[in-house]
Order: C-alpha cells, then sequence, then structure tokens
C-alpha cells in the first residue's frame, strides 16, 4: 500500500524560505519510472502543479515558479524535499504531494498525501 | 503551457441525476487527460485516466470520453457521496495543469 505523508511549517513570514517533507511509503524512487510531486491548493482555488522529481533524480519544475523551487530526494529515507524561496501571502495554500507511476504509458497523480495548509503572514 | 477550460465550474443536482462535466484543453492531449474527485477538505484522488479507463475500485457509474482536446466525465445516477469538486488535468506534456474544477451541489 502507497502512503505519502507531507510535513513542514504551518506558518511561514513573508520572505521566508519553506521547506517541506513529503515521507512516503510502499515504492522506493529508485524504482524505474516512479517519481514524486507536489501540487499546491490555495483555499477555495483549484490546483496547481508545482515540481517532480523522478526516480533518475530529472527534475522538471512549474516555469511560472521554476526560480523559486527546488525538489530533491532522499532514497534511504523515502523522502523527497520541497523547498520555495521568497514566500508570499498569495502563496498560502494547502501543499500536497502525489505518486507519479510513469511505466504504463499513461501516469496520473496518485496517491496523494492528506495535505499540509502553509499561511503566509507577517 | 496547456490550458484546461472546465465547465459548468459549478452545478446543482439531485440523488439519481445524470451530470455532465465538459473539459476542453488549449491544444491536442491525445487521450492523456485524467479526471480527479476531492470531497471536502480530502486530498483528490484519481477517477478516470487515459480519458476513458476507470480506476481500480471507483464505481461503474463514472465514465469519461473523448480525444484531442474535448473530453466528457459522466456519473449515472448521481449518489449522495459523489458531491464533490472534479477537476480534469492533461498528462500529455508537462508543465502538468489542472483545470479550474467543477463543484457539484445539491
Amino acid at each position: 500500500q502507497i502512503t505519502l505523508k507531507e510535513s513542514g511549517p504551518t506558518l511561514v513570514k513573508p520572505t521566508q524560505t519553506l521547506t517541506l517533507t513529503c515521507t512516503f511509503s510502499g515504492f522506493s524512487l529508485s524504482t524505474n519510472a516512479l517519481g514524486v510531486g507536489w501540487i499546491r491548493q490555495p483555499p477555495g482555488k483549484a490546483l496547481e502543479w508545482l515540481a517532480l522529481i523522478y526516480w533518475n533524480d530529472y527534475k522538471r519544475y512549474s516555469p511560472s515558479l521554476e526560480s523559486r523551487l527546488t525538489i530533491t530526494k532522499d532514497t534511504s529515507k523515502n523522502e523527497v524535499v520541497l523547498i520555495m524561496t521568497n514566500m508570499d501571502p498569495v502563496d498560502t495554500a494547502t501543499y500536497y504531494c502525489a505518486h507519479k507511476d510513469f511505466r504504463s504509458g499513461y501516469d496520473w497523480f496518485g496517491p496523494w498525501g492528506q495535505g499540509t495548509l502553509v499561511t503566509v503572514s507577517s | 503551457d496547456i490550458q484546461m477550460t472546465q465547465s459548468p465550474s459549478s452545478l446543482s443536482a439531485s440523488v439519481g441525476d445524470r451530470v455532465t462535466i465538459t473539459c476542453r484543453t488549449s491544444r491536442s492531449v491525445s487521450t492523456y487527460l485524467n479526471w480527479y474527485q476531492q470531497q471536502p477538505g480530502k486530498a483528490p484522488k484519481v477517477l478516470i485516466y487515459a480519458a476513458s479507463t476507470l480506476q481500480s475500485g471507483v464505481p461503474s457509474r463514472f465514465s469519461g470520453s473523448g480525444s484531442g482536446t474535448d473530453f466528457t466525465l459522466t456519473i449515472t445516477s448521481l449518489q449522495p457521496e459523489d458531491f464533490a469538486t472534479y477537476y480534469c488535468q492533461q498528462g500529455y506534456s508537462a508543465p502538468w495543469t489542472f483545470g479550474q474544477g467543477t463543484k457539484v451541489e445539491i
């Protein structure tokens, strides 16, 4: 059974750097064609994909946020970390991590973690 | 980026109704189109992938169709647990993009 869980601060100040950790079980990120992505959702708004890291350490970022994002993995710990710099109140959102499996040729985000609400406020 | 347009943004329906949600992409995504359901306070879960393939465990009252730029999610005989927000997402190319969501309300 695949499970994921996000952890990190619930409150950050404007201009600070956010570090979120996704801890997962039920799969290894050293397995071919697997990935873990981050998606966020501002309160009452739609989902927005942020970043994804592949099993081979290849990384993809949302072009609109790429300059502020860094995604890394620690395969031995089954963790993926997302760093977002220069936080702003508009970054207030629930941040989700999700599993992605590319092996079938079709892929989707899932399962997802429960999400963690991050509020940006002074 | 591939833009996603869902319609309607919200709809009111009753238990037993047939509901149709549409998703249009700004360019062809072939059948690389997924549908998610998000219940209040919960993470999204995939219902349909590859435009029309039902994810394991998803009730058969859900179905998807379409290819290219126009897609449909249909729920036949709406059940109380189906009142939620539904999102389409293109899996054709990064950046992976989601629709703005359709809230299905009583």
